[in-house]
């Protein structure tokens, strides 16, 4: 089983600075591999998928790479909708197993 | 635009069941990979269960073969029947459309399971 394993826990940082958050896995699985934010109360919403390609609607601030089994998502001036819980994710091929990261907490 | 609405979750005693649903809208169950995952209070997200276009059904480990899967065309519904409930299964559970086989491109609101005495 891969583990995802993101650092820091938690991110404290101001509107306009630059947020970088790692998920790094156990072993090599190849690049696809999304991120989530999740606020509050909601339910999670995919930012990041294929390790590096923005999803439907999420800003040109967000972007993702991978080197081998690290990967990381930047946001590169960060505006104050953006502070969330953000979560990393991969499949297993077989048998079929989906794994989450612990989160990463980004607040002010 | 897509919506996923769940239902079905409450207060349950621990050995109890319940019968999550999901509704959806402008998208076909019976097409796509569609899955649950849930979040502890307070925790992160963990993978429960997928059910294939093709019927196939996958379950996480912990599941240990008490919660079912599955799905009504004719209704456009997602269910997840869940058995022998513990304190360790109280929870937001979500369902969600599964894209490119592997990532959670849909989500419901969510719908709280609490098990407790």
């Amino acid at each position: 089983e891969i583990v995802l394993t993101q650092s820091p826990a938690t991110l404290s940082l101001s509107p306009g600075e630059r947020a970088t958050l790692s998920c790094r896995a156990s072993q090599s699985f190849g690049t696809s591999l999304a991120w989530y934010q999740q606020k509050p109360g909601q339910a999670p919403r995919v930012v990041i998928y294929d390790a590096s390609t923005r999803a439907t609607g999420i800003p040109a601030r967000f972007s993702g790479s991978a080197s081998e089994t690290d990967f990381t998502l930047t946001i590169s001036s960060l505006d104050p909708e953006d502070f969330a819980v953000y979560y990393c994710q991969q499949r297993t091929n077989w048998p079929p197993r989906f794994t989450f990261g612990q989160g990463t907490r980004l607040e002010i | 635009e897509a919506q996923l609405v769940e239902s079905g979750g409450g207060l349950i005693q621990p050995g109890g069941s319940l019968r999550l649903s999901c509704e959806v809208s402008d998208f076909t169950v019976s097409s796509n990979y569609m899955s649950w995952v849930r979040q502890a209070p307070g925790k992160g997200l963990e993978w429960v269960s997928i059910l294939y276009p093709g019927g196939d059904t996958y379950y996480a480990d912990f599941v240990k073969g008490r919660f079912t899967i599955s799905r009504d065309n004719s209704k456009n519904t997602l269910f997840l029947q869940m058995n022998s409930l513990g304190a360790e299964d109280t929870a937001v559970y979500f369902c969600a459309r599964v894209a490119a086989y592997y990532y959670f491109l849909h989500w419901g609101l969510g719908t709280l399971v609490t098990v407790s005495s």
